[in-house]
């Protein structure tokens, strides 16, 4: 089993949709949880990042942890062509420790069509 | 503008021969990373530096070095004894090991075997 699981999609939705994409991960020690935007043919930048369970939002992106279920997702609103990309999640534990190597998902390609 | 070059952005090899991509931050980040990128499978780690002249090897490190003589520069030898190179690889840097997952990533250099 992967330490974190993602669906690879496609995922197609028109322009104005709301989007939700998910991860699971398999060791309750990962503490930190970010997302990664990567455009085709580009290296990944970091989107949104969060510490523990909980929601954190910015502009038209939600990004949510929720350790006891061990689910990661992020939704976006108002989807626009421009998000067009392979989203990628990730996650680690504290430094020092074990699970400190940040660990991703294998990406879900999201299209949003105009 | 501060950021990671990668060069070259594609690079085409023959079997038995070693190449070397090149990667220099301008962030003045500690931390260096290469990545090695493939359909379906996610970021994989094959090296990663947190100071100068000292590395560590990632999960995937069989066929490949690397060397780190200036805070600058984390370049990647895909050597002869790599099986499978063709891939995407993507060069990283952070503010230091022990930053919470924030990398930054360069563009990328894309590996082709003939």
């Amino acid at each position: 089993q992967k330490e974190v699981e993602q669906d690879p999609g496609p995922l197609s939705v028109p322009e104005g949709a709301i989007v939700s994409l998910n991860c699971t991960y398999s060791n309750s020690a990962f503490q930190y949880f970010m997302w990664y935007r990567q455009y085709s043919r580009k290296g990944p930048e970091l989107l949104m990042y969060t510490y523990s369970s909980g929601n954190k939002e910015d502009g038209r992106f939600t990004a949510q942890v929720d350790k006891s279920s061990k689910y990661i997702s992020l939704f976006i609103r108002d989807s626009q062509p421009s998000d067009s990309a392979t989203y990628l999640c990730a996650a680690r534990g504290n430094y020092g420790g074990a699970t400190n190597k940040l660990i991703f998902g294998t990406g879900t390609l999201l299209a949003v069509q105009p | 503008d501060g950021g990671i070059t990668q060069s070259p952005k594609y690079l085409f090899r023959k079997e038995g021969q070693n190449v070397t991509l090149s990667c220099e931050q301008n962030l003045n980040h500690d931390a260096m990373y290469w990545y090695r990128q493939d359909p379906g499978q996610g970021l994989r780690l094959i090296y990663y530096s947190q100071i100068v002249n000292d590395f560590q090897k990632g999960d995937i490190a069989e066929g490949y070095s690397v060397s780190r003589e200036k805070k600058e520069s984390f370049p990647l030898t895909v050597t002869s004894a790599q099986k499978n190179p063709t891939a995407f690889y993507l060069c990283a840097s952070s503010i230091s090991r022990e930053s919470t997952g924030e990398l930054f990533f360069g563009e990328g250099s894309r590996l082709t075997v003939l």
